[in-house]
């Protein structure tokens, strides 16, 4: 088993969807970073949390320790959000970052 | 400010030649650390280091070295590119994580084709 789970894999929507972004991981954990990468290979940060929930813009993260789970939100989403979402725990015992898979979303207009 | 620049952004070799992949930041971080992504696969480390003169190896060393001279420089080096090396590379700075509250700042990445 992956110790981080990204759900979906794959998301399709309509301009002005609610999407939500799912990210699950079995180690202990001292923060979790989202990150996003856009078509084209660029990497850019887009949340570093430890506890309860950050916003920035349109972005929301959640995310509950103790549940070992971490959720990114995007309200009204638009096409230029259509990229891939990636969920990154960092380990509190090794303190290296452990990389899901991604999340690949596409927002339609 | 640039921020971290690599390059170069596209690269194809033959099995057995060498290159090195050049990594530079101006944010003073003391951590850098190169990636590697292969489809279906998270980013996954090769090596790091936590400032000048210091660097260890990620969970996938094996075929690359490097070296960090200087803060803001941590180029890799592929001595004998095999086929298995084919991959989208990047590297990445921060902060040190236990003093500062850092998001990691990446290259642009690298595509290398190992023919």
């Amino acid at each position: 088993k992956n110790e981080v789970e990204q759900s979906p894999q794959n998301l399709t929507a309509q301009e002005g969807e609610f999407i939500t972004i799912n990210c699950s991981y079995s180690v202990g954990i001292s923060a979790l970073h989202w990150l996003q990468q856009h078509p084209g290979g660029g990497i850019v940060s887009l949340f570093m949390l430890s506890s309860g929930k950050k916003k920035h813009g349109r972005l929301i993260a959640t995310i509950n320790i103790q549940e070992k789970h971490s959720s990114l939100h995007i309200t009204a989403s638009h096409p230029r959000d259509s990229a891939v979402y990636i969920c990154a725990p960092r380990s509190y015992n090794t303190d290296k970052l452990i990389f899901g898979t991604g999340t690949r979303l596409q927002v339609f207009p | 400010n640039a921020g971290v620049t690599q390059t170069p952004k596209f690269q194809v070799l033959k099995t057995g030649q060498s290159m090195t992949l050049q990594c530079a930041q101006d944010m003073n971080h003391e951590y850098m650390s190169w990636y590697r992504q292969d489809p279906g696969m998270g980013l996954r480390l090769i090596h790091y280091s936590v400032g000048a003169g210091i660097t260890d190896q990620g969970e996938v060393p094996n075929g690359y070295n490097v070296s960090r001279s200087t803060t803001e420089d941590f180029p890799l080096r592929l001595l004998s590119a095999a086929p298995s090396q084919t991959s989208v590379y990047f590297c990445a700075s921060s902060h040190m994580w236990s003093s500062y509250n850092s998001p990691l700042h990446f290259g642009n990445g690298t595509r290398l084709t190992v023919t």
